[in-house]
This record gives structure tokens, sequence and C-alpha cells, in this order.
């Protein structure tokens, strides 16, 4: 099974900063990861997927990047509407997520 | 526009089974994969499997296999999700999730996803 680690836990911001999340796998994806946005009470949201690439309607603001084994997640400037939990998913074997990044209000 | 509408909560006793239902509209429900994915209380996200709504194949995570079924009612638009033998750590959120791409083009990125289902397990 490939292990998918989420780094930091949480991350403590204001609006209007940078948030940066950090996805590392277990072994190689080349590029099959996605990221979701879920808030308290929703169903998970796709925010990208094969690493770069916005889902429809996403804004802008959100960004992927990386391949192989390390991934990043950058949120160039936090909107309220931003403050939710993150997850990262792989597909390359079976699917499995990581275990969340929390983006709170500082 | 696409959208996927579970049942409600449930109440089990350990041993019990559960079947959620996934009702999908706004698209060709036979067009598109159908995944199913957990959520234990303030944890995190676990996939199940998915099944194929147009040939009804399947393909299970290894740790459900024998204890989870998925089913699907092509003439209602509804994918199901049975878990049998539950048990206390079986309680959790259940959502349906869409395949983004078309059964030909399939990815296992999962947009939409359904409002989630509680299933509590309890004596």
């Amino acid at each position: 099974e490939i292990v998918l680690t989420q780094s930091p836990a949480t991350l403590s911001l204001s609006p209007g900063e940078r948030a940066t999340l950090s996805c590392r796998a277990s072994q190689s994806l080349s590029s099959n990861l996605a990221w979701y946005q879920q808030k308290p009470g929703q169903a998970p949201r796709l925010l990208l997927y094969d690493a770069s690439n916005r889902a429809t309607g996403i804004p802008a603001r959100f960004s992927g990047s990386g391949s192989g084994t390390d991934f990043t997640l950058t949120i160039s400037s936090l909107e309220p509407e931003d403050f939710a939990v993150y997850y990262c998913q792989q597909r390359s074997n079976w699917l499995t997520f990581g275990g969340g990044t929390k983006v709170e209000i500082k | 526009q696409v959208q996927l509408v579970q049942s409600g909560a449930e109440v089990k006793k350990p041993g019990a089974s559960v079947k959620v239902s996934c009702k999908a509209s706004g698209y060709t429900f036979t067009g598109y994969y159908m995944h199913w994915v957990r959520q234990a209380p303030g944890q995190g996200l676990e996939w199940m499997g998915w099944i194929n709504p147009n040939s009804g194949g399947t393909n299970y995570a290894q740790k459900f296999k024998g204890r989870v079924t998925m089913a699907r009612d092509t003439s209602i638009s509804t994918a199901y999700m049975a878990l049998s033998g539950l048990r206390s750590d079986d309680t959790a959120v259940y959502f349906c999730a869409r395949d983004l791409g078309d059964t030909l083009t399939t990815t296992a990125w999962l947009d939409p996803w359904g409002q989630g289902t509680l299933v509590t397990v309890s004596s």
C-alpha cells in the first residue's frame, strides 16, 4: 500500500497569507496525485488532479506542483472560505489518502 | 447539474448489515464509475471500492473484501453499498463519489461527492 504523509498537520495563518501544504508518498507516483478540500460537515471537493490541473470552478489561487514522491499544494492568498482540511490522494496503486492538513485562522 | 443524493443515517447493532444508496442525476448514470469512501469520526478518508454502473463490475479494497458488496439499479440511476458484519469501528460517514472521467477514460479522481450517510454501529 502506498502511504501518503501530509505536513504540517495544522497550519495557522491569517487571511491574505500564502499557504504551502506538503504531501509525501512512500513510493513514486509520477503525477498521479489529487488534492481535496473538506469543510466541517461537508463532503470533500476536488481541487486539483494529475498533481497540477485545477478542477472545474476552482479559483486560480489554488495551485499544485511536484512529481514522484513530493507534492505541494499552494494557496497564494488565503480567503476566509479557504480555512478547511486538505487531503491528498494517489491513484498509482489502488486509491489511498493522506491524513490531512488543517488550515486554521491564526 | 450533476448531483448525488444519499440515503439517510442508520443505526445498527454489531454483526448487522447496512445498505446505503446513492441516487445520481444530471448525467448518464452508466457512463461513469462510482466510488465509495468512508470517514470515521474526526478521522481521514478511506477508499472502499468502485462499481462500473454499465457492466456491474466491481473492485473492492482488500480490507473490505468479503464484507462489502456494491451494486446498482440502472432503471433508477442508483448505486448501493452494503457492508456486513458491522463492528463499532465501522461507525463512519459513507460517501459515494463519481469518477471524474467516463468509463472509457476512468481517472480514479473523485468528483462530485454525495452528501454522506452516517452509519452508527452500537449495541
